[in-house]
């Protein structure tokens, strides 16, 4: 049985704050690790997918980093806002095909 | 939006019953993923779905089976139904060109009473 572990379960930081969370996954066996971001009442949506070791992955505020060999990865938030609270999923995929193992996911509530 | 759409929102079963539950993906999207998140868990993969056949299954029994159809819509069936089948179920579809980004649907919360 895989397990993919995320911290910390939640977090509440103040508007602009910056923050980051950690996915870790087994070291043997990769194909690519996910990032997803679940606003309540949404859809899960794709932030990141994630194959080389040392991979640096960056949308606006938001980047991570993979380090396969240790098996782990992290999410950054820079200056949170409001909007960026969500649950932040992680998902390890060993042989392609999207076949997922999730996380319990980070939730994040960032106030005014 | 992700384009992916599921009905119902919700629904509320009795042990033993059976249940469907659909999904549409954007056209295109020939592989379809069902995942099952039970309360306090991560997202669980159930099965998957290439052109109409299967294509991998996670740990979940007979009870728990699918149909994709040519139209990129899609059914979970669930029989039997346990108290402990109540939870969120999602669906996922991916194109055969983009194969590594998936595109969730909102979601089914089902209650089994």
């Amino acid at each position: 049985i895989l397990n993919v572990e995320q911290s910390p379960q939640s977090l509440h930081v103040q508007e602009g704050d910056s923050t980051n969370f950690t996915c870790s996954f087994p070291s043997s066996n990769f194909y690519a690790l996910h990032w997803y971001r679940w606003e309540t009442a949404k859809s899960p949506e794709a932030l990141f997918v994630m194959t080389l070791n040392g991979d640096e992955k960056k949308k606006g505020q938001i980047s991570a980093t993979l380090n396969t060999k240790e098996g782990y990865s992290y999410l950054y938030i820079k200056g949170s806002q409001p909007e960026d609270s969500a649950t932040y999923l992680c998902a390890f995929d060993t042989g392609g095909g999207n076949k997922l193992t999730f996380g319990t996911g980070t939730q994040l509530k960032v106030e005014l | 939006e992700t384009g992916v759409t599921q009905s119902p929102t919700h629904l509320i079963k009795t042990r033993g019953q059976q249940v469907t539950l659909r999904c549409s993906s954007q056209s295109g999207h020939n592989t379809v993923s069902w995942y099952q998140q039970a309360l306090g868990q991560g997202p669980q993969f159930i099965f998957q779905y290439y052109r109409e056949e299967e294509n991998g299954r996670g740990n979940f029994p007979p009870r728990f089976s699918g149909l994709q159809f040519p139209n990129y819509s899609s059914e979970l069936n669930v029989n039997a139904l346990e108290l402990d089948d109540s939870a969120l179920y999602l669906c996922a579809s991916s194109l055969d060109s983009r194969p590594e980004t998936q595109y969730f649907g909102p979601g089914t919360r089902l209650l089994v009473l």
